[in-house]
């Protein structure tokens, strides 16, 4: 099972700031089989990003996610509000997994 | 609108059972793969089970394999998912995911672009 691990686990910036999110993974990943998700509280997950570095239907160009091999990364240029969340990356295949979360909170 | 709809969930004594469903509506129901992702209270999400859109591909988490079966009726719109032999630490909420396919340039790629909004369930005595 390929684990993913992402760090930090919470990160405290304030609006207006970047966001930089990391997964790495425990064995190589194909990036056509990298996502990324934003869950705010008492909602399901919302679709960010897929293939590693393509943006969702609606998905803001501040948001923008990069990587290959074992290392992604999350990026937002410029944090707005609504954008503190947590956010997940996930690996698909046969056996998906999901990183354990980091969490975007308000400085 | 596209949209998923869980049912069933509730409270179950361990070794109990339980049938979660998830209504689809809004697109083609037949031609898109379905996942099953739940999420312990304060915890992050769990993959649970994959099935093809034509039922012919299966995969589970290890954490569930052998007590889950997951299943699908197109004609209802409709997927299953039968929970036995449930424990303690299968208490989560539990969603039902579209996975949606992305053409760019000669290439596919596959994130679960639906969800719905989940249906809980607490196994407890």
């Amino acid at each position: 099972e390929i684990v993913l691990t992402q760090s930090p686990g919470t990160l405290s910036l304030s609006p207006g700031e970047r966001a930089t999110l990391s997964c790495r993974a425990s064995q190589s990943v194909s990036s056509s089989s990298l996502a990324w998700y934003q869950q705010k509280p008492g909602q399901a997950p919302r679709l960010l990003i897929y293939g590693a570095s393509s943006r969702a239907t609606g998905i803001p160009d501040s948001f923008s996610g990069s990587g290959s091999g074992t290392d992604f990364t999350l990026t937002i240029s410029r944090l707005e509000p609504e954008d503190f969340a947590v956010y997940y990356c996930q690996q698909y295949g046969s056996s998906s997994t999901f990183g354990q979360g980091t969490k975007l909170e308000i400085k | 609108e596209v949209q998923l709809v869980e049912s069933g969930g509730g409270l179950v004594q361990p070794g109990g059972s339980l049938r979660l469903s998830c209504a689809a509506s809004g697109f083609t129901f037949s031609t898109y793969t379905m996942n099953w992702v739940r999420q312990a209270p304060g915890k992050g999400l769990e993959w649970v089970s994959y099935i093809s859109s034509s039922s012919s591909t299966f995969y589970y988490a290890d954490s569930v394999k052998g007590r889950f079966t997951i299943s699908r009726d197109n004609a209802k719109n409709s997927l299953y998912l039968q929970m036995n032999s449930l424990r303690a630490e299968d208490t989560a909420l539990y969603y039902c995911a579209r996975e949606g396919f992305f053409k760019i340039g000669p290439s596919y790629y596959y994130a679960m672009d639906v969800w719905g909004q989940g249906t809980t369930v607490t196994v407890s005595s």
